[in-house]
């Protein structure tokens, strides 16, 4: 069945320093969604990238995804406090929306 | 608009007990999914209801079960509880069938198993 891999699992850095998640999936997606966690919290969607090569800026962030439409990633540039989380791609394939398992940020302010 | 609603918040039960957690979905909102979010296994898909009709269903042991009303409002229930299901329960709604939509999450319900 279709799988969904994100890495790297947790991710600690320093504030101001730069972040990176990717995604990959088993098949060919038709979208991919991101969501953020915060402690505490539950998922809220943050974008949706459909069309191959799509990339998408939300102020420091910055989606992508990949030209045959199996990978995704999210870079934040210059991390703050406020970006503390856990970040999970949602890829959509055959009527199904498989969640990767997320990747812990933590910043050390 | 108000947000998608769980109940309960909390809950506690032990081995053998069956539990009954409810979604209200945002209103106009048509498709409700459950997911089971453990630390060691993320976020895990349990099931899809569109306009009461199940529509997809994760790997989840038949102990696992729910419905949809009317008024989109879900239930999910778990019979015959283990350890294992401890985790928090979110539901997420979308106006059109899963994946082709937005997910607006709940707040979850945490169910702890004695």
């Amino acid at each position: 069945g279709q799988q969904v891999m994100q890495i790297p699992q947790y991710q600690h850095v320093q504030e101001g320093e730069d972040f990176t998640t990717y995604c990959n999936s088993s098949t060919t997606l038709s979208n991919i969604q991101w969501y953020k966690q915060r402690p505490g919290g539950h998922p809220v969607f943050l974008i949706q990238l459909v069309k191959s090569g799509e990339v998408k800026k939300q102020k420091r962030l910055t989606f992508q995804f990949g030209e045959a439409k199996k990978n995704s990633s999210l870079h934040i540039t210059a991390t703050q406090t406020t970006d503390v989380g856990t970040y999970f791609c949602a890829g959509r394939g055959a009527q199904k929306l498989v969640f990767g398992q997320g990747t812990r940020l933590t910043i050390n302010p | 608009k108000a947000g998608v609603t769980q109940t309960p918040r909390y809950l506690i039960k032990t081995r053998g007990q069956q539990v009954t957690l409810s979604c209200s979905p945002i209103s106009g909102h048509r498709s409700v999914s459950w997911y089971q979010q453990t630390p060691g296994q993320g976020l895990q898909f349990l099931f899809e209801y569109f306009s009461e009709t199940q529509r997809n269903k994760g790997n989840f042991p038949g102990r696992f079960s729910g419905r949809q009303f009317s008024n989109s409002r879900s239930e999910m229930n778990v019979s015959t509880l283990e350890l294992g299901d401890s985790a928090l329960y979110l539901c997420a709604s979308s106006l059109r069938s899963l994946g082709g939509d937005t997910q607006y999450f709940g707040p979850g319900t945490r169910l702890t198993v004695l």
